[in-house]
């Protein structure tokens, strides 16, 4: 069954530390994939998406993602930790019809 | 920059009775959607509807839920007797395209039975 996983379920950073959240997806053909973020009582925001085009993409707020095949990975990175990026974060892939398949979150907390 | 809107917010209900969640898709998307997340559970697909009927339904869908369109905004999911286990936040989104392409979701309702 296609899916995804997140590594980390939470993950804690400094201010204007780098932030890297994990995501692996089940091999299949090439996937679409999306990275999610939800603050606090707020809905899922899109941070970025992958559908076959370049393999690094940036997406809103500075983060980008890189698209490796060889390792079945989408990785969220940032360069620099922000107070405001604290929230949950999701890796989401496009299935074989038009249904996501949601991961199961990163709790992401960013320390003064 | 267009918005899903989802209404109410929070839904308070007794178990057995029916709910309605409402739902105001972005206006010149054509697939809508419902996912919900129990607390402490991943986002789960429920349903697609694409040119009025249902085009995929997860197996959580089954007989006490269905979904409308019953005008040129709405979308509607109606559960017809909630059960305790029914209790999660309810999402609508919406797509311009289907397959490949990101869906665009409300900030969801709160369905809390008694």
């Amino acid at each position: 069954a296609q899916s995804v996983t997140q590594l980390d379920s939470h993950v804690s950073v400094s201010e204007g530390t780098p932030v890297l959240l994990r995501c692996n997806y089940s091999s299949s053909y090439s996937p679409s994939l999306f990275w999610y973020v939800q603050h606090p009582n707020k809905g899922l925001q899109l941070l970025l998406k992958y559908t076959s085009a370049a393999t690094l993409v940036k997406g809103i707020n500075g983060f980008e993602a890189e698209f490796k095949k060889s390792e079945t990975s989408f990785h969220l990175t940032k360069p620099s930790a922000h107070m405001s990026d604290a929230a949950e974060y999701f890796c989401v892939r496009g299935g074989a019809t038009n249904k996501l398949i949601f991961g199961t979150g990163t709790l992401l907390a960013v320390q003064p | 920059e267009p918005e899903v809107t989802q209404t109410p917010s929070h839904q308070v209900t007794q178990m057995g009775q029916e709910v309605i969640l409402r739902c105001v898709p972005i206006s010149n998307h054509l697939y809508f959607y419902w996912y919900r997340q129990i607390l402490g559970q991943k986002v789960e697909f429920l349903v697609s509807f694409y040119n009025n009927e249902i085009s995929e339904k997860s197996e959580i869908f089954d007989d006490q839920f269905s979904v409308e369109r019953p005008d040129g905004s709405n979308f509607t999911l109606k559960i017809r007797s909630t059960k305790l286990e029914d209790s999660a936040m309810y999402f609508c989104a919406s797509s311009d395209q289907g397959m490949r392409q990101p869906q665009h979701f409300g900030d969801g309702t709160r369905l809390s039975i008694l």
